[in-house]
């Protein structure tokens, strides 16, 4: 079976900081990758994904990640974080028909 | 694009009591619909999916059912709620050969008293 792992819980910074958040995940197959964002008050939305090709994918709002196969990671980052940027992170694997493993979550709070 | 609609968004239940969570999905058709518990620092639990008309798998075992009585209609019960059933419930959608992504509805808080 398929896990997630999300390396930080809680990440606290200021805006205009560098954000890097580390998902490994452990499956040998095929995987198909995404981040989710919750707002607070807000349904889950998807931030980004990857599925194949370009192991560089950029999502919505600046945030790009990175597929490494060979170190089973999709780690999330943003060049410089704003105070909009205050949410829960989520990473996910698919591996069955939309059948998705997640990470347990990574609150950001980016102070003004 | 496909739109998830749950209620209660609320709910306070003694123990004991019964409970039905409702799911609908509008913008598409056959989907997979799946119920996530949500836990604070624990992420996204998968408690049960189904494929199709009256075709439910559980995850894990629990006091819970689901059932899908129609395509866009997904309903989380309980005959007798727990205290250990209180929680965040998600209800998310998954449409076979599109974007690939899970679209999920705002959720529902069951505390269990």
């Amino acid at each position: 079976a398929q896990s997630v792992s999300q390396h930080n819980h809680h990440v606290i910074l200021s805006e205009a900081a560098s954000l890097e958040l580390g998902c490994n995940y452990s499956y040998g197959g095929t995987v198909n990758l995404f981040w989710y964002v919750q707002y607070p008050g807000q349904h889950l939305q998807l931030l980004l994904k990857y599925f194949s090709g370009d192991p560089l994918v950029k999502g919505i709002k600046g945030f790009e990640a990175e597929f490494i196969k060979s170190k089973f990671s999709f780690n999330l980052r943003k060049p410089s974080v704003q105070w909009s940027d205050t949410a829960e992170y989520f990473c996910a694997v698919t591996t069955n028909a939309g059948k998705s493993t997640f990470g347990d979550g990574t609150t950001l709070t980016v102070k003004p | 694009s496909q739109t998830i609609h749950q209620w209660p968004a609320t709910l306070v239940q003694p123990v004991g009591s019964p409970l039905s969570l409702e799911c609908t999905v509008e913008g598409t058709s056959n989907p997979n619909l799946y119920w996530y518990r949500q836990a604070a620092g624990r992420g996204l639990q998968l408690l049960f999916y189904s494929v199709g008309i009256g075709q439910i798998s559980s995850e894990v075992p629990q006091n819970l059912s689901a059932s899908r009585p129609q395509d866009r209609q997904f309903i989380l019960s309980s005959k007798k709620l727990l205290l250990s059933d209180s929680g965040f419930y998600l209800c998310a959608c998954w449409v076979p050969g599109a974007t690939g992504e899970l679209f999920f509805g705002e959720g529902s808080r069951l505390t269990v008293l």
